[in-house]
């Protein structure tokens, strides 16, 4: 069974331009998670989603990011426009409802220059 | 609020020394304690967890026991490998939300 995949593994951008971070969960995992690790810091949520639903966005940092999950499966995470303090190494996870456990992705790398 | 506060790393050892990692939690009521780890170039993996207190978890040699006197969750191991080096992150999931509240991460590299 595949992992929860996420890409790019890596993204170096300028100031001012737009990412779009993707995460494929666990096949039939209706839990979707976002999370940011900023340099050195803890790992911080970002959001949840329930299929297609946000559950909870009260970690998103401001409206320059938008995350979707059109259709329950995929979700993006949009970045526009990126800023300095924006980089970081962002994770996805997911879980079954009613479990414990989330599994994380490797994590995208943004380096906002 | 809910948080967790790990040891600062980075971490050195030698192979087959004693490893302890601190982690001290702060949450209201009752949370599930997990420690996750992340090797080079690959996601976070489920080390072990606890979900009530004096719960011992343990896998791979690595244990942690919750103790709600304390509010801790320390990870120890009696004698670590090459491999275990990684980032070592605790974390805690309180009983009436989904989010995950991390540590900063300890870093550790075991030397032969």
């Amino acid at each position: 069974e595949a992992g929860v995949t996420q890409f790019p593994s890596h993204s170096v951008i300028e100031k001012g331009q737009t990412v779009t971070l993707r995460c494929d969960p666990i096949s039939g995992h209706d839990n979707l998670y976002w999370y940011r690790r900023v340099m050195g810091k803890e790992i911080k949520f970002l959001l949840h989603f329930v299929k297609e639903s946000k559950q909870d966005e009260s970690g998103m940092p401001n409206n320059r990011f938008l995350a979707e999950r059109t259709g329950g499966t995929y979700s993006t995470l949009k970045v526009q426009p990126a800023e300095l303090e924006d980089s970081g190494v962002y994770f996805c996870a997911s879980s079954q409802t009613g479990k414990n456990i989330q599994y994380f992705g490797a994590g995208t790398r943004l380096s906002v220059l | 609020g809910n948080s967790v506060t790990q040891m600062e790393g980075p971490v050195t050892l030698s192979e087959e020394a004693f490893l302890t990692i601190n982690c001290t939690y702060t949450a209201t009521g009752y949370p599930s304690l997990f420690w996750y780890v992340q090797y080079p170039g690959e996601g976070l993996q489920l080390l072990l967890k606890a979900t009530k207190a004096d719960d011992k978890g343990s896998n791979k040699g690595f244990e942690a026991t919750y103790r709600k006197e304390t509010t801790s969750f320390h990870l120890e191991k009696g004698s670590v490998q090459v491999s275990d080096s990684a980032v070592y992150f605790c974390a805690l999931r309180h009983n009436t939300g989904n989010q995950f509240y991390f540590g900063t991460g300890t870093s550790l590299t075991v030397i032969p």
